[in-house]
């Protein structure tokens, strides 16, 4: 499997900023996506990032809160907008389709834990 | 919808204990379905994974099996170790290829030495 890293591994950010979140394969995947983690509760998927054009959001998430780059088949960002308590999360990318292995399974990044004070 | 139950936890046992954690799912179609685990301070890994009726998927020594009847994916472990302490998630994928993956709500297991 692939080695996904994610930068930066934890942040502590006041309410209104914003926070850019890199993910980074160690090889060429198919498929990147970002996922959310609130406290205490499961994964919920934001968005694929495709590589080359906007991202496809899932229902509850627009690409003002959450835009999202993908310039290249190894890097993405998710920036996390004008942030409130609310967007307290661990902020999880996931790829899929590298070389090698089926697209039928995503490996996860370490996960980035964004608390907003 | 699509969705994935998971048995309620947090579960603790004591170690070389038999392991369950239940898991059943809706689904429009057949998915792929998949467990993942997260120790704590880490990402998700996969775990085991099965993408059709009757398939086992096995790794580490847990077991599931794809039960299309009952629309099922239970983790099974014989012999529980305190290393397998973790978060576990089940989750379904449908369609061919990369897809989004729908989440269980995560079981906490503890193991007591």
């Amino acid at each position: 499997s692939a080695v996904i890293s994610q930068k930066p591994s934890r942040d502590i950010c006041q309410r209104g900023t914003s926070l850019t979140i890199q993910c980074q394969v160690d090889s060429q995947v198919t498929m990147m996506f970002w996922y959310r983690q609130q406290p205490g509760q499961s994964l919920t998927l934001i968005a694929t990032a495709n590589q080359g054009s906007e991202a496809t959001y899932e229902s509850g998430f627009v690409i003002d809160k959450f835009p999202i780059s993908r310039p290249n088949l190894t890097f993405s960002t998710l920036t996390v907008s004008n942030m409130s308590p609310e967007d307290s999360s661990i902020y999880l990318c996931s790829a899929a389709g590298m070389s090698g292995t089926s697209t039928d399974t995503q490996y996860f990044g370490p996960g980035t834990r964004l608390t907003v004070l | 919808g699509n969705s994935v139950t998971q048995m309620e936890g947090p579960v603790t046992l004591s170690e070389e204990a038999f392991l369950t954690i239940n898991c059943t799912y809706t689904a429009t179609g057949y998915p792929s379905l998949f467990w993942y685990v997260q120790y704590p301070g880490e990402g998700l890994q996969l775990l085991l994974k099965a993408t059709k009726a009757d398939d086992k998927g096995s790794n580490k020594g847990f077991e599931a099996t794809y039960r299309k009847e009952t629309t099922s994916f239970h983790l099974e472990k014989g012999s529980v170790q305190v290393s397998d302490s973790a978060v576990y998630f089940c989750a379904l994928k449908l369609g061919q290829g990369a897809q989004k993956l729908v989440f269980g709500q995560g079981t906490r297991l503890t193991i007591n030495p």
